[in-house]
Parts: structure tokens; sequence; C-alpha cells
């Protein structure tokens, strides 16, 4: 069981919107940065969002972060077909002294 | 171009022990973070642990299934960081992930190496 909570699955079709979202407690994302990282099945994880809502270069304007409180989001507009990945949600966790992931989230476009 | 290429991965019995290396390029290391990540086989991600830069002191945090098994080092003069793994058991069993932290931050992963596997089974 993941410190950071994630759905198992969303979906959506292409050029929908669809959000993801990562819940946790006050000891990780109540009080330290969220990010977010993006897994096509066979390649090694990509950073997708660093502070929250922070694109790195090279990502995308329809792929947005946010938080509020205790939880976090992010939200692809346009869906593509592209998309279709898994997608995780990480921040450090004050209590543990560590870094904790959520489940993660398969997104599949159909 | 940042590059980093793990090595070392392969089949090990329980109770035993390997070390995984990762060669990194194309950044400063020796006051880099760096860190480890593993994906059990259809499973999500999980932080195996951090090493500072020496500017940092070169301190180490390691999460709770790892602690007192796994040693993270860095070997500045080879741009080489290194996994010691001892008392393997069936749950280390993974892919590994070399990754490089940015800006001095534990959780900001920029670069992840491809990944070395891990199968400890007798």
């Amino acid at each position: 069981q993941s410190v950071l909570t994630q759905p198992p699955s969303a979906s959506g079709t292409p050029g929908q919107r669809v959000t993801i979202s990562c819940s946790g407690s006050s000891s990780n994302i109540g009080t330290n940065y969220i990010y977010w990282y993006q897994q096509v099945p066979g390649t090694a994880p990509k950073l997708l969002i660093y502070r929250d809502n922070q694109r790195p270069s090279g990502v995308p304007d329809r792929i947005s972060g946010s938080k509020s409180g205790t939880s976090a989001s992010l939200a692809i507009s346009g869906l593509r077909s592209e998309d279709e990945a898994d997608y995780y949600c990480a921040a450090w966790d004050d209590s543990l002294s560590g870094v904790v992931f959520g489940g993660g989230t398969k997104l599949t476009v159909l | 171009e940042v590059q980093l290429v793990e090595s070392g991965g392969g089949l090990v019995d329980p109770g035993g022990s390997l070390t995984l290396s990762c060669a990194a390029s194309g950044f400063s290391f020796t006051n880099a973070w760096m860190s480890w990540v593993r994906q059990a086989p259809g499973k999500g991600l999980e932080w195996v642990g951090r090493i500072k830069g020496k500017a940092d002191g070169g301190t180490t945090d390691y999460a709770a299934p790892v602690k007192g098994r796994f040693t993270i080092s860095k070997d500045d003069s080879k741009n080489t960081l290194h996994l010691q793994m001892n008392s393997l058991n069936i749950g280390d069993t993974a892919v590994y992930y070399c990754i490089r932290n940015r800006q001095y931050s534990s959780t900001w992963f920029d670069y992840w190496g491809q990944g070395t596997l891990v199968t400890v089974s007798s």
C-alpha cells in the first residue's frame, strides 16, 4: 500500500481532458513539492512536472500540475495516443525521511 | 549530454550480495546528488535511497525496507555511483534505476538510466 494514493486507472478519448489525482498527508504533499513522472511500458520513467506545477523543457503545455492542501492533480488536455502510459506522483515525506511514490495510474487512450 | 549507464544486475541466491554500478557522464558528478529507485516486475516505483554530493557531506538516506542491508556510495574519481546490496531476498527482485537529482532535491529526478534487472531466486 503506497503512502500517496492514486487511482489505478484512467481513460479518455483523443482530444479529451483527463485528470489524475494524488492524495497524501501533511507530512508529504502538505509541506513538500510534488513531482510527476511518466513511464511508457518497457522504458525508464521521465520527469513530467516538478515543484508542483513546473514543466521541464520539452513537455508540452497541454500537461499541467496543481496542488491544494494534501492533494495534487495532473491534467492532460488534448489527449493523444502517445499519452498512453503509467503516471506516478512523488514527494518527500518528513515523517519517513524518504521519498514516497503513489501506486501509479495507468492511462488508456480509447 | 547527460548519460547514466547501469551495470551489475543478474541472478543471485537469497541471502547473497550484489553490487550495481552506474557510470555517469555529461555533468559535474562530484557535487551531484544521486539516487536509486527500483521497480518490481509489474509493480510501481519504489525509492531505494539517495546520496548527497561532496559539498553537502556525501550523506545518505535509505528507504526502510533496505536500511542496514544496502549501501550507496560515489567514486568521484571515476564518475561512478554504486549500490551494494547484502542479505538479498526475493522481495528485492526488481529493475534498479540510477538517477541524477536536480537542484539538490531528493525528489527531483531529472535524468534516469535505462535500468538493470536484479533477480533474487534459488
